[in-house]
């Protein structure tokens, strides 16, 4: 089956530093969708990629979708306190209406 | 514009029991898909259902799941007989019938077998 693998696992960073992590796919998806879970809460979503090379802001965060259409970045600038939690990638293969298929994770931490 | 509702946010049931969970979609969605989460893991398909209809089911075990959205209520995923390794937090998500691109999930439901 098709699988996800997000890096780093985990990231111990500092307020105020800038953030990057990515998806990479063994298959190629048409949707990428990026998402935020806190503990004991559901995913919730920051940003939605629907095209190859697409680069896509909100706020803080800039995603791109990989011209290969095979992987995905995620970059979080100046971080503050309330972007602690697991981040998670999610690509769909024909795009809309169709399960997602999810990365394994990246945690989050701010060191004080 | 109320989002995901999913009910009961924890449930505890012992070995052999029935697991009902429910979940309403958000307004003018009519696309609902369940996902199942481990801990420490990330949330895995379990099934894809439109008004009256499973559209994939691909990722429900053959036994004990079920999955329905009636016309009218909510989507309830039945878990029969549960065993401990159905311990899980699951995930409801809803998306537009025009695009099913973006799916906006709810709370979830923590199903603790004892």
């Amino acid at each position: 089956g098709q699988q996800l693998n997000q890096s780093p696992q985990s990231m111990f960073i500092q307020e105020g530093e800038d953030v990057s992590m990515n998806c990479t796919s063994s298959s190629i998806f048409n949707t990428w969708l990026w998402y935020k879970q806190d503990p004991g809460e559901g995913p919730v979503l920051l940003i939605a990629l629907y095209k190859a090379g697409e680069l896509t802001s909100n706020g803080r965060l800039t995603a791109q979708f990989g011209i290969t259409r095979k992987d995905s970045f995620l970059n979080i600038s100046a971080s503050i306190p309330s972007d602690v939690g697991i981040y998670f990638c999610a690509g769909q293969t024909a795009g809309g209406n169709e399960k997602l298929t999810f990365g394994t994770g990246t945690r989050l931490t701010i060191i004080p | 514009n109320a989002g995901v509702m999913q009910n009961p946010r924890h449930l505890v049931r012992r070995r052999g029991q029935e697991a009902r969970l429910r979940c309403s979609p958000m307004k003018g969605h009519s696309h609902v898909y369940w996902y199942r989460q481990l801990p420490e893991e990330g949330l895995k398909f379990m099934v894809y259902l439109q008004k009256e209809n499973i559209i994939d089911e691909s990722g429900m075990p053959k036994e004990r799941f079920s999955a329905e959205f009636p016309k009218e209520g909510p989507s309830i995923l039945r878990i029969q007989q549960v065993v401990r390794g159905d311990s899980a937090a699951y995930f409801c998500a809803s998306s537009p019938p025009s695009s099913g691109y973006e799916q906006y999930f709810g709370p979830g439901t923590r199903l603790t077998v004892t």
